[in-house]
């Protein structure tokens, strides 16, 4: 069955610094794959969603990039700000359940 | 604004206990979801209704059921509440040929 799988490890940055996190899935290529970011204690936020046919999407400070090849997304904050440091989650819409199935999303810190 | 509102936001039940979980949306949407998020796991799907009155497991079914008697509302019922369900609780909507996801603000329980 398919598996999404992102980073547990928290990946810490320094302010204005680019953060990059990454999401691998194991089997085939989702119709599109969504970000999300959570705060403690709060329900996820949507951001950005990219489809398979497209390579890359921006929206502001942030850049999605779908490699089907690599079976990879890779999400990108530029000129990272404390604000950004968050938990932040990679998804993909399983049509047969009509339900999105998680990975286990990647704690980003920001430092001042 | 879409609104996704669940009941409470923290919970102490006692072992034993019928739990209700209350979930509310404002948006019209068709799906209603119930996942539940620990620590390293990420968000795992507990339920999902597509319509009024039907439903349909999750990856983790047992131990809980639901009920969605009006399109609105969808609720999260632990028959005999145990310790390993002390958990966040997740409420979230999406419309039937949308792509994202909105989530409540969750609810935190626990079982003593």
């Amino acid at each position: 069955s398919q598996k999404i799988e992102q980073n547990s490890e928290a990946l810490n940055i320094q302010e204005g610094k680019t953060a990059t996190l990454t999401c691998n899935y194991t089997n085939y290529s989702p119709a599109y794959l969504q970000w999300y970011r959570q705060d403690p204690g709060r329900g996820p936020v949507f951001l950005l969603l990219i489809r398979e046919n497209e390579k890359e999407k921006r929206k502001e400070r942030l850049k999605v990039t779908f490699d089907t090849t690599l079976k990879q997304s890779l999400f990108h904050i530029t000129a990272s700000q404390p604000a950004d440091s968050a938990t932040y989650l990679c998804a993909y819409l399983d049509t047969g359940r009509r339900a999105l199935t998680f990975g286990s999303g990647t704690r980003l810190q920001v430092q001042p | 604004d879409v609104k996704v509102t669940q009941s409470s936001r923290y919970l102490v039940k006692r072992t034993g206990e019928k739990v209700f979980l209350e979930c509310v949306q404002d948006m019209d949407h068709e799906n209603m979801f119930w996942y539940r998020q620990d620590p390293g796991l990420g968000l795992r799907l507990i339920y999902f209704s597509y319509d009024v009155k039907m439903k349909e497991k999750g990856d983790i079914p047992e131990g809980y059921s639901v009920s969605r008697e009006k399109k609105e509302r969808f609720s999260l019922i632990l028959e005999s509440a145990s310790t390993n369900q002390t958990s966040m609780y997740l409420c979230a909507t999406r419309l039937t040929g949308g792509t994202e996801a909105f989530f409540g603000q969750g609810t935190r329980l626990t079982v003593v």
